[in-house]
């Protein structure tokens, strides 16, 4: 089965650092760009970045820019979005998102459940 | 970053149709074809329902159908079913200068 298997919610506080997993299966995850989007109760859902498995090549929001870093191994099928400190701000439920197309601009074509982050201040 | 303006909610009954819009922008939904709509049943992945406006994935039923005029695009569904109740989003590709991608607001459908 083509998935997107992410890692469970998380209870931090302000200022902690965190690293939240996504792991793709059923398909070949280095052919595809993968990233990461927030949905944040009246902010709605927001395109955080995403990276190319084969050499890292990352692109981030400008609204995300500075605050998250989004890696990935190739070797485990597994791509992560890292926070060093973490801001009551980013309290929200992330999907992982998987990047598909023949062309750019890519469709996000296949998601994961979301891992909830609770933070506290 | 601004979002794609959707209703907040629809209804129909089974076996009628209905048509959700989203509203962008000459950046973004007006700019691209790549326009996409997902239906999100709470606590479960996103599906992607419609891609480059108009495209349905392989095991999407052609009861959903999606188009675009201007800053507008929408998304149809026909011979609604019960288990189409679900929150619907679209999506567009807003430019690599902006923040690459926006979203609705999402739409809320009940079948009635």
């Amino acid at each position: 089965e083509v998935q997107l298997v992410q890692s469970g919610a998380e209870v931090k506080e302000a200022g902690e650092s965190l690293k939240i997993s996504c792991k793709g299966s059923g398909y070949t995850f280095l052919n595809y760009w993968i990233g990461w989007v927030r949905q944040v109760r009246g902010r709605g859902l927001e395109w955080m970045g995403m990276i190319h498995p084969t050499d890292s090549d990352v692109r981030y929001s400008l609204l995300f820019q500075g605050h998250i870093t989004i890696s990935v191994d190739k070797f485990t099928d597994s791509a992560y979005l890292q926070w060093n400190s973490l801001r009551a701000s980013d309290n929200g439920l992330y999907f992982c998102v998987r990047h598909a197309g023949s062309s750019w601009p890519l469709s996000l074509d296949l998601w994961g459940p979301g891992t909830r982050v609770s933070v506290s201040a | 970053q601004s979002a794609l303006t959707q209703p907040p909610s629809a209804s129909g009954s089974p076996g009628q149709s209905v048509t959700i819009s989203c509203t962008g922008t000459s950046s973004d939904v007006g700019r691209y074809d790549q326009v996409s709509w997902f239906q999100h049943h709470p606590g479960k992945a996103p599906k992607l329902i419609i891609y480059e406006v108009s495209k349905r994935p392989s095991g999407v039923p052609d009861r959903f159908s999606g188009s675009k005029s201007g800053n507008t695009a929408s998304l149809t569904v026909s011979g609604l079913q019960p288990d189409d109740e679900a929150d619907y989003f679209c999506n567009s590709y807003a430019g690599v200068i902006s923040f690459f991608y926006v979203f609705g607001t999402g739409t809320r459908l009940a079948v009635l």
